[in-house]
């Protein structure tokens, strides 16, 4: 069946790049997200890729597709405080009914 | 402003009392979807509707139901709550079944 993992947590230095890493199942799928859930709130889109992509930049944002090994990654560059959130990778389930796979959520925190 | 907005953002209900959670969205989209969120497990999708009367269970549909009589509304019903549908919920839209969703604010439920 369809699924998406990625590691629980991350810590780094403020300052310092983030790379929080997922891997997917659904070869078809074609679109995969990076969405940002601060607390208490909502779940926010960072950004998204096309599966025919290798990589998309987006101000400090970067976002590489292997699709051969069906891994993406988030890079954020320059990481600050105002970063720590959880992170969630998911993927569009190309079986259509409207559904988001979302794998468990990267915790990231950034201290000084 | 185009948004999401779902009530109540928090709840605290007692076993068996019937509830709803209402969604409503302004962007005129005919996907809508209901997700809960449990730790550990991201987000998984409860329904969906793809259009005015046109609703479809997702993968942990049990105990839910739902109803689209306007394309703005799609209310969660749980008739009977339990202790295990105590959860962080979100309502999703998008324009079509493989474009960006877009997610409420989420209600945060607890059955005692």
């Amino acid at each position: 069946g369809e699924d998406v993992e990625q590691s629980l947590f991350l810590s780094v230095r403020e300052g310092d790049s983030s790379v929080i890493n997922c891997t997917y199942t659904d070869s078809s799928s074609t679109y995969l997200y990076w969405y940002k859930q601060e607390p208490g709130a909502g779940l926010q889109l960072l950004t998204y890729i096309f599966s025919n992509m290798d990589m998309k930049q987006d101000q400090r944002l970067t976002v590489l597709l292997n699709k051969k090994d069906k891994h993406l990654s988030l890079r954020i560059a320059d990481t600050q405080t105002g970063d720590s959130a959880i992170y969630f990778c998911a993927e569009m389930f190309s079986g259509g009914y409207n559904k988001l796979i979302f794998g468990a959520g990267t915790r990231l925190a950034v201290h000084p | 402003e185009a948004q999401v907005t779902q009530n109540p953002r928090y709840l605290i209900t007692v076993t068996g009392k019937k509830l709803t959670v209402t969604c409503s969205q302004n962007m005129n989209h005919e996907y809508m979807s209901w997700y809960r969120q449990d730790p550990g497990l991201g987000l998984r999708q409860i329904y969906y509707s793809m259009n005015v009367e046109v609703t479809d269970k997702g993968d942990v549909p049990e105990g839910y139901k739902v109803s689209r009589k306007e394309k703005r509304n799609f209310p969660l019903i749980l008739e009977s709550p339990s202790p295990n549908q105590t959860s962080l919920y979100f309502c999703a839209s998008s324009y079509r079944s493989n474009t960006e969703a877009f997610f409420g604010q989420g209600t945060r439920l607890t059955v005692v």
